[in-house]
């Protein structure tokens, strides 16, 4: 996962409460994408994210799901009043280019995933 | 919208054949295309990319192709492990990558 720390590696709670996920790229890189993938489904893309910026959000739902991505510490994505439907496993991803250059054409590094179960 | 078909969805196979997965997409406007692996409860693991100026790309036993023109790309495995047991997704690049929903490989020993 060339250094994309995700925690926690598990996360359960019961519908109404509120999950938030976090996610430390490479060290040193600003750009984060958050992936969710439903069971027996592909990955979806959520949001991407430099620090401090939303780049894009066109796959984020518009209502309870939030990212940041904050000058210092990790970035997380924020979901509240969860419902059993949100259960899925939650990938962020850090591309493998030096910091500041862009994101593209470069490979993508995944974290190992947060596994959201709501109750 | 970019759209990202993977064919087969699942495949299974006697260890030593050789493989081929299938990528179709509908923008053939990209940036790149890469293929990754995944392993039950795991996170991805990129195996190859191919720059969209690019046809092909080789590491080991893997080889994938990119025709920009047709929408397409595939992932050979050649001579086929019981290791290589996994799901293989293909991701076109764009502003963000563009996930298929993967092809469950088995290769029984």
């Amino acid at each position: 996962n060339a250094g994309v720390m995700q925690n926690p590696r598990h996360l359960v709670r019961r519908r109404g409460q509120e999950a938030r996920l976090r996610c430390s790229p490479v060290k040193g890189h600003s750009h984060v994408y958050w992936y969710r993938q439903l069971p027996e489904e592909g990955l979806k893309f959520m949001v991407y994210l430099q620090k401090e910026n939303i780049i894009d959000e066109s796959g984020m739902p518009k209502e309870r799901f939030s990212a940041e991505f904050p000058k210092e510490g990790p970035s997380i994505l924020r979901i509240q009043q969860v419902v059993r439907g949100d259960s899925a496993a939650y990938f962020c991803a850090s591309p493998s280019n030096p910091p500041g250059q862009g994101p593209t054409n470069e490979k993508l590094f995944f974290g190992s995933g947060t596994q959201l179960s709501v109750l | 919208k970019q759209e990202v078909t993977q064919i087969p969805a699942a495949l299974s196979v006697p260890e030593g054949e050789n493989l081929v997965l299938n990528c179709s997409f509908t923008d053939s406007a990209i940036y790149n295309l890469q293929w990754f692996r995944q392993d039950p409860g795991k996170g991805l693991t990129s195996l190859l990319l191919i720059q969209s100026s690019q046809r092909e790309q080789t590491s080991g036993r893997l080889n994938a192709s990119l025709d920009k023109s047709s929408g397409r790309s595939t992932l050979y495995i050649a001579a086929s492990q019981p290791g290589d047991s996994a799901t293989y997704l293909c991701a076109v690049g764009d502003n963000d990558m563009r996930f298929g929903a993967g092809t469950r490989l088995t290769v029984k020993p």
